[in-house]
């Protein structure tokens, strides 16, 4: 069954700390992995995407790794901030077709002053 | 604004009645999707549309759903006589059918439905 599994569940920080967030999957065929932040009450917005090839991609503070053999992924992010505060969903494309997404539940990130 | 477009935003209904909500995705994306996301999950998918051709259902997409995208550009989903199963956050994407861009899904902000 494809499965994108997603830890921790909640996270809380303090501002300028660094964080990991960590996705794991079980989906077949492999396209690709796409981290997407979610403010409360809004639509995911990218972040990176990756593909089988692709081990590490950065967008600004955020750097998102992909070991393809694990099937793990993992999303980091420094000197966070209090904008940094939403969910952070992980999600795996299945095949060739871009609507096979199959989405994780989310990290849900708190920043605190 | 050229993004992907959702209305209404906010939908409050009772239990039983119909409710339609619209969806403009960004001008010239041939795929549009839509997704259902309850509380504290990841969006789950319900269909998808190549231009007005709804090529997949999702088993969730039960009978009481329809979606239509009649001119390949907007798109509508229906939910007749709601249950309060319903509430959730229903999201529309939409991505071009080639490209670069189209390994990406960009979603609107959504519709929160909420049954009484």
């Amino acid at each position: 069954k494809n499965q994108v599994e997603q830890s921790p569940q909640s996270l809380i920080i303090l501002e300028g700390k660094n964080c990991t967030l960590q996705c794991n999957y079980t989906v077949s065929p492999f396209s690709n992995l796409r981290w997407y932040k979610q403010d409360t009450g809004r639509g995911p917005v990218s972040l990176t995407i990756m593909t089988f090839s692709e081990n590490t991609k950065s967008n600004g503070r955020y750097t998102a790794t992909l070991d393809a053999d694990t099937k793990q992924s993992s999303l980091h992010i420094t000197a966070s901030q209090l904008s940094d505060s939403a969910s952070y969903i992980c999600v795996v494309s299945a095949g060739s077709g871009t609507y096979k997404y199959i989405f994780g539940t989310g990290t849900r990130l708190k920043v605190l002053a | 604004d050229t993004g992907v477009s959702q209305d209404p935003r906010h939908k409050i209904t009772k239990r039983g009645q119909n409710v339609t909500f619209r969806c403009d995705p960004i001008s010239e994306h041939n795929r549009l999707y839509w997704y259902r996301q309850t509380l504290g999950q990841g969006p789950e998918f319900l269909t998808y549309f190549q231009n007005e051709a709804q090529l997949e259902k999702s088993r969730l997409l039960s009978d009481r759903f329809s979606a239509e995208r009649p001119k390949g550009s907007f798109s509508t989903l229906e939910i007749q006589r709601t249950e309060q199963g319903d509430s959730a956050m229903y999201l529309c994407a939409s991505s071009p059918l080639s490209g670069r861009a189209s390994y990406e899904q960009y979603f609107g902000p959504g519709t929160r439905l909420t049954v009484t």
